[in-house]
């Protein structure tokens, strides 16, 4: 089972917003609306900041928000913050044998 | 608050068994939720060993399948992994988490995580 497929690197600045895309397919994003995004500082344990696709755990920043369209899933940062740099991962439940996909990760920098 | 803290040995040798434990704080092994292992390659992304809940009952990536096994010791408050026959390939970062019981918000999601353990496959 391949990964789900996010860019390598995303860059902006202070206040901007920025969109972090998650590709998969008709077995995992595409059937599911269970599409989770974890944020990790390296050395530090991964945090979930959506689930469901939109949802937001309770104390996670409403400039952190998630969608999902056809084998797409989204993760859109406003009011871009400097402890925003971080990865971002993607992670779908698929539809084979019952397990969960990631995705291989976005690097955020914030000018 | 929960945490989650991975131990074992940093450095194993190609063909033998790695070896982890996860030591549950700030709430119960016990309470319906479940417990995975992920790992994270250098230089790569996540990747989705397996889990077990309260009563032992295992799910794997069918990948790691025929080499993996995930226990768990309630009486102890943590649950380990063992994956045998490792080779260089299996060099990660392992990390340890928790996802909500089937009744839970949030239940296709990992809540709490450890803050990893690297290994290294290395003679």
């Amino acid at each position: 089972q391949s990964a789900l497929t996010q860019p390598a690197s995303v860059s902006g600045s202070p206040g901007q917003s920025i969109t972090l895309s998650c590709s998969g397919t008709s077995g995992d994003v595409g059937m599911y609306h269970y599409v989770s995004w974890y944020q990790h500082h390296p050395g530090k344990a991964p945090k979930l900041i959506i689930f469901d696709v939109s949802n937001r755990p309770s104390g996670v920043s409403d400039r952190f928000s998630g969608a999902k369209s056809g084998y797409t899933a989204s993760l859109t940062i406003s009011g871009l913050q400097a402890d925003d740099e971080a990865d971002y991962y993607c992670c779908s439940y698929t539809s084979s044998s019952a397990h969960w996909l990631f995705g291989g990760g976005t690097k955020l920098t914030v000018l | 608050q929960v945490q989650l803290q991975e131990s074992g040995p940093g450095l194993v040798k190609p063909s033998g068994t790695l070896s982890l434990t996860c030591a549950v704080s700030g709430g119960s092994i016990s309470s319906g939720n479940y417990w995975s292992w992920v790992r994270q390659p250098p230089g790569k992304g996540l990747e989705w060993i397996g889990e077990i809940n309260h009563r032992g009952s295992t799910n794997y990536n069918p990948s790691l399948k025929s080499r993996v096994t995930i226990s768990i010791d309630n009486s102890k408050n943590q649950f380990s992994l063992n994956l045998n026959s490792v080779t260089a390939a299996d060099t990660a970062v392992y990390y340890c988490a928790r996802r909500p019981p089937y009744d839970g918000v949030g239940y296709y999601s990992f809540d709490y995580w450890g803050q990893g353990s690297l290994v290294t496959v290395s003679s």
